[in-house]
């Protein structure tokens, strides 16, 4: 089945809107990374946060590694914003493989 | 920041063709991968590797060879492709899964179309 889920799959949102982006997991994970991919495809790594809070600009990601969920927060959005959030876990064991959601599409209208 | 180039950008082949998809990357990472990326899917892992010479099986391998030449080059081969194969590869490349911090970094993407 599917060892990472996100939700929700698409949002839409006003400029300066807040955005909350939710990844679970089926498996044990000594990793998690979220990963934005803009309009065109390309993809970069966000922040990596396997526990706790990091932040980073304006996101803030939480992890709580024992109930196997993360989040990701997105402040004050911007039109730039708009893209698919990716989250991705290492499954344990199996060093460098990552499992991907399916990816959270964000929209932000001016 | 990383760089991960991959080449080529497009390809379009026929059933039964050929296929090699080339992956460079300039900043002496161990580890190297090809992904897919299909329409409710997500991406998926068809091969990695840790280093020149070694290969690694992926999530989704069947159909697909790869080779690690040097650290830099990363190639996936498609020697007889199928329609099933149409999708968008990624290569990336991160320096050492020991650090919980490391990260993957892309490269843009090959689009192929198996007509």
């Amino acid at each position: 089945g599917q060892q990472v889920q996100q939700s929700p799959s698409s949002l839409v949102l006003q400029e300066g809107e807040n955005a909350e982006l939710q990844c679970n997991f089926s498996s044990t994970a000594t990793q998690l990374q979220w990963f934005y991919q803009s309009p065109g495809g390309s993809l970069v790594s966000l922040l990596s946060n396997p526990s706790g809070t990091k932040h980073t600009g304006r996101l803030t990601s939480t992890t709580v590694t024992k109930e196997r969920r993360s989040s990701l927060h997105i402040s004050s959005s911007q039109t730039t914003d708009s893209g698919t959030y990716l989250c991705a876990i290492d499954r344990q064991g199996t060093g460098s493989k990552l499992s991907f959601g399916k990816g959270a599409k964000l929209t932000v209208s001016p | 920041e990383a760089a991960v180039t991959q080449s080529p950008r497009n390809k379009v082949t026929v059933t039964g063709g050929n296929v090699t998809l080339s992956c460079r990357q300039t900043n002496s990472h161990n580890y190297m991968y090809w992904y897919r990326q299909d329409t409710g899917h997500g991406l998926r892992l068809i091969h990695y590797s840790y280093g020149a010479g070694n290969l690694q099986i992926g999530d989704v391998p069947d159909g697909y060879k790869a080779t690690r030449t040097t650290q830099e080059d990363f190639f996936l081969l498609l020697e007889l492709a199928s329609p099933s194969q149409t999708s968008l590869y990624f290569c990336a490349s991160s320096r050492d899964w020991g650090d919980l911090q490391d990260t993957q970094y892309f490269g843009p993407g090959t689009r192929l179309l198996v007509l």
